[in-house]
């Protein structure tokens, strides 16, 4: 069955410490991962998407990497405003979507 | 604005209560998706739509019902057999397709009464 896990569950960081969320999955035939950021009461909001390992995106303070088994998203010289959940997901191969408990970042300024 | 839709953003329901939560989408999107968020999980399936008139469940369905009439509208009812229904509902859309990005609604909130 496919599985993702995300650590740490919970990361503090002072504002301008730069740090990475881990995403580790076990798919059969990886179609796609993918990172949202979701703030309380709110829904996912889109971030990446990547297909295959040695990829790399980045968006502002935000950068995401690939591997065969895990996904990195470093945040570089964060803000308050970064202070969010921050979620993973993958999808096989002729299956659903299947996300990660999330990653809750409160960085302080 | 192209994006989706959900009301109402708070819902309470009462005991033995069927509830319906909505969902438009104007991104012209074919699939889309019903989630279940509860503190500390992730988010699990409870249906999808490839097209219109036509849904499969996810891994959460029983005590679940939709419909897809339209392209543009899927609602999802909470029946009084969900024995356990207070969670954050999230609508989600994308092309047809796996691999393609899912985008999400701004949730709705049930609580049972």
């Amino acid at each position: 069955e496919d599985q993702v896990t995300q650590s740490p569950e919970a990361l503090r960081l002072q504002e301008g410490e730069s740090s990475s969320l881990n995403c580790s999955y076990t798919v059969s035939g990886l179609r796609g991962l993918f990172w949202y950021r979701q703030d309380p009461g709110k829904g996912p909001e889109f971030l990446f998407t990547l297909y295959s390992a040695g990829e790399e995106k980045e968006k502002e303070r935000l950068k995401a990497t690939l591997t065969k088994k895990e996904s990195f998203l470093h945040i570089t010289a964060p803000k308050p405003e970064d202070s969010a959940t921050y979620l993973c997901a993958v999808q096989a191969w002729g299956n659903d979507m299947r996300f990660g408990a999330g990653t809750r970042l409160t960085v302080k300024p | 604005d192209g994006g989706i839709t959900q009301s109402p953003k708070y819902l309470f329901r009462k005991e033995g209560q069927n509830v319906t939560l909505s969902c438009e989408q104007n991104l012209n999107h074919d699939a889309m998706y019903w989630y279940r968020q509860d503190p500390g999980q992730g988010l699990r399936l409870i249906y999808y739509s490839q097209i219109v008139n036509d849904f499969q469940k996810g891994d959460i369905a029983e005590g679940y019902s939709v419909s897809r009439e339209k392209k543009e509208s899927f609602p999802l009812t909470v029946t009084s057999a969900q024995k356990n229904p207070t969670a954050f509902y999230l609508c989600a859309s994308s092309i047809a397709g796996f691999g393609n990005t899912i985008y999400f609604g701004e949730g709705s909130w049930l609580t049972v009464v």
